[in-house]
């Protein structure tokens, strides 16, 4: 059962707009329409950004955005802020399990 | 308003047990599957268990397949994780999850030394 492949950090600078991809298999992102991304600040619980792919849940910016494509999913980031800076997790559901991905560190220059 | 509030987390020798409780308010648990989700020190978030919402469905990651058991009360709207063999590896906030509407608790933490 291995994690969901994401880059360990990305950044950019206020204003910009980033990108974090998520990588698994046909087993898991590629076969799934219950993809998610969860955003963690440090000593928090995760929040919910994303589901099913591209969805916000109430409340969440629209600066936010998912997608997928193939085997990997992505959540862009538009207009980054300050307050963005935090963990990203991205997590499939797969079949009997679900599966979350290593995680990204967000920093805002 | 959903809240979810874990409890039962603490010191625990190594091959020991402990079970973790979640304690659901704010909508009908009975609808809803329900998940354990655990973050190591420092770590990723990594998904343990769930179950369905009458209890007759349960999964389980491999890394604790055989030794831990997820469990529900629906009369006390009540989620459990049975934690055994308890090891080093098992550290970590555990948090209760419940993954359509995106609602988690604050997590319980749980030592495994000696």
């Amino acid at each position: 059962q291995s994690a969901l492949t994401q880059p360990a950090s990305v950044s950019g600078s206020p204003g910009q707009s980033i990108t974090i991809s998520c990588t698994g298999t046909s087993s898991d992102v590629g076969g799934s329409n219950f993809v998610s991304w969860y955003q963690q600040h440090p000593g928090k619980a995760p929040k919910l950004m994303i589901f099913e792919v591209s969805t916000r849940p109430s409340g969440v910016s629209n600066r936010f955005s998912g997608s997928k494509s193939g085997n990997t999913a992505s959540l862009t980031i538009s207009g980054l802020q300050a307050e963005d800076e935090a963990d990203y997790y991205c997590c499939s559901n797969a079949g009997i399990r679900e599966v979350f991905g290593g995680g990204t560190k967000l920093t805002v220059l | 308003e959903v809240q979810l509030v874990e409890s039962g987390g603490g010191l625990v020798q190594p091959g020991g047990s402990l079970r973790l409780s979640c304690a659901a308010s704010g909508f009908t648990f009975s609808n809803y599957w329900m998940h354990w989700v655990r973050q190591a020190p420092g770590k990723g978030l990594v998904w343990v268990s769930r179950v369905n919402g009458d209890g007759s469905a349960t999964s389980y990651a491999d890394s604790v397949k055989g030794r831990f058991t997820i469990s529900r009360d629906n009369a006390k709207n009540t989620l459990y994780l049975q934690m055994d063999s308890l090891t080093a590896e098992d550290t970590a906030v555990y948090y209760c999850a419940r993954f359509m509407g995106g609602y988690w608790g604050q997590g319980t933490l749980v030592t495994v030394s000696s």
